[in-house]
């Protein structure tokens, strides 16, 4: 199995530009997750899912959107980049509320984002 | 405000050196203690659950204990493939479901 996959693992972008960051998970997990990882920061969360057709803002969403497009993809929108967005962002899932294993988080490998 | 620290910041070993691991906690109520490795360029990874005091875990060279206001992760004879950065995060039941606090991390060095 693949786990937690995450598209592009690298980018540069220059301020004002947008992308979007793909995910994608194979274990038929419910909740899926933004994390962005900068130093001496730790993880901090952007948006979550905690189900098809449902996202919620977390710790730091603004200049962020989101999108659950169905139960394996969940991607992270940049409309117009700042350098303040430079990080390393992670992918999460987990099987959800009532589940065996309901708030273990699997990981993406990440994707490191430069704006310059 | 939920918080965890994470001590130290940075740890190196020699191989075969055991020492500890600090995470302390503060929360309204503990739903679960997690620890977690990140090797550096990759995703972290899943070591323990711990959900209520005097819980203890073990995998190989690691012990997770926790008390009530913080967790422990002993490592006993360090190899050099134990260095990585060792996560702490906590949920807490006032919080969003599956939403957890992560603290900076300890990065572990260990020296053959």
């Amino acid at each position: 199995n693949a786990g937690v996959t995450q598209t592009p693992k690298f980018q540069v972008l220059k301020t004002g530009q947008s992308m979007t960051l793909q995910c994608a998970q194979d274990m038929n997990h419910n909740s899926m997750y933004w994390y962005r990882q900068d130093p001496g920061m730790g993880l901090r969360l952007i948006y979550y899912s905690a189900s098809e057709g449902t996202t919620d803002k977390g710790e730091v969403p603004n200049g962020y959107n989101v999108s659950r497009l169905n139960k394996r993809e969940f991607s992270l929108r940049l409309e117009s980049a700042a350098p303040s967005q430079t990080s390393v962002y992670f992918c999460a899932s987990n099987p959800g509320q009532g589940a065996v294993g309901a708030n273990v988080l699997t990981f993406g490998a990440g994707s490191r984002l430069t704006v310059l | 405000e939920d918080q965890v620290t994470q001590s130290p910041e940075a740890l190196r070993l020699q191989e075969g050196e055991s020492s500890s691991l600090n995470c302390s906690y503060t929360v309204s109520g503990l739903r679960g203690l997690f620890w977690y490795r990140q090797d550096p360029g990759k995703g972290p990874e899943f070591l323990f659950t711990l959900y209520s005091a005097g819980e203890e875990k073990e995998k190989e060279r690691l012990k997770a204990t926790l008390t009530k206001k913080e967790s422990f992760l002993h490592i006993t004879a360090p190899k050099p493939e134990d260095s990585a950065t060792y996560l702490c995060a906590v949920l807490d039941y006032g919080g969003s479901q599956g939403n957890l606090i992560f603290g900076k991390g300890t990065k572990l060095s260990v020296k053959p």
